[in-house]
């Protein structure tokens, strides 16, 4: 079965830039999103079909995919960009997770 | 304003049945693929399942570890999405997400999710 590997965490000091990694067989066919989840909340969508972001997404929030690897990149990075962030493909008709990898800023 | 809101969650014995329900407005309900996303406590999110709309076949497909025991339905004259689980297992335990698709397809995302319902599966 296919499988996305992130890592399960990442540090980055107020106002630096953070890049979260994706990693999967041959992902940069397919489109890859990201979806943020802070502590008792519901999962947000922040980039979708790769590079695009949703409205009311802040625009520090950015991704690419190429390759093995797509990265959601956040710039300027805030406090209150804390929080879990997941990866999502599709492998043919069945919708994979990346792990989660839990952004520290510090 | 799209809201999606679970129902139907709580604890069940391992063997037993448990029907979610999913109610959806601000948007045309009909016209939406939909999907199931799970959490288990303190780990990551799952797929579980999504439904295409009546229009592309409305078609199910399933993760590996719920085919043949969960069945994803809808009724788009009540704005309502349903996942009926049989066979529970204790690996069942999550809370579970109703979310909109957009895009189509491979190029398909979870633009809205609701608030979760919490599944225990427990003797």
């Amino acid at each position: 079965s296919y499988e996305l590997t992130q890592p399960p965490s990442v540090s980055v000091s107020p106002g630096q830039t953070a890049s979260i990694t994706c990693s999967g067989d041959k992902l940069g066919d397919k489109y890859a999103s990201w979806y943020q989840q802070k502590p008792g909340q519901s999962p947000v969508l922040v980039i979708y079909q790769d590079n695009k972001r949703p409205s009311g997404i802040p625009e520090r929030f950015s991704g690419s995919n190429s390759g093995n690897t797509a990265t959601l990149t956040i710039s300027g990075t805030q406090a209150m960009d804390e929080a879990d962030y997941y990866c999502q493909a599709w492998d043919s008709s069945t919708g994979v997770f990346g792990g989660g990898t839990k952004l520290t800023v510090l | 304003e799209v809201q999606l809101v679970e129902s139907g969650g709580g604890l069940v014995k391992p063997g037993g049945s448990l029907r979610l329900s999913c109610a959806a407005s601000g948007f045309i309900f009909s016209n939406a693929w939909m999907s199931w996303v799970r959490q288990a406590p303190g780990k990551g999110l799952e797929w579980v399942g999504r439904i295409k709309r009546k229009t592309d076949s409305g078609t199910t497909d399933y993760a590996a570890p719920v085919k043949g025991r969960f069945t994803i339905s809808r009724d788009d004259s009540k704005n309502t999405l349903y996942l009926q689980m049989n066979s529970l297992t204790t690996e069942d335990t999550a809370v579970y997400y109703c979310t909109k698709v957009g895009g189509l397809a491979a190029a398909s995302y979870f633009d809205y999710w609701g608030q979760g319902t919490l599944v225990t599966v427990s003797s």
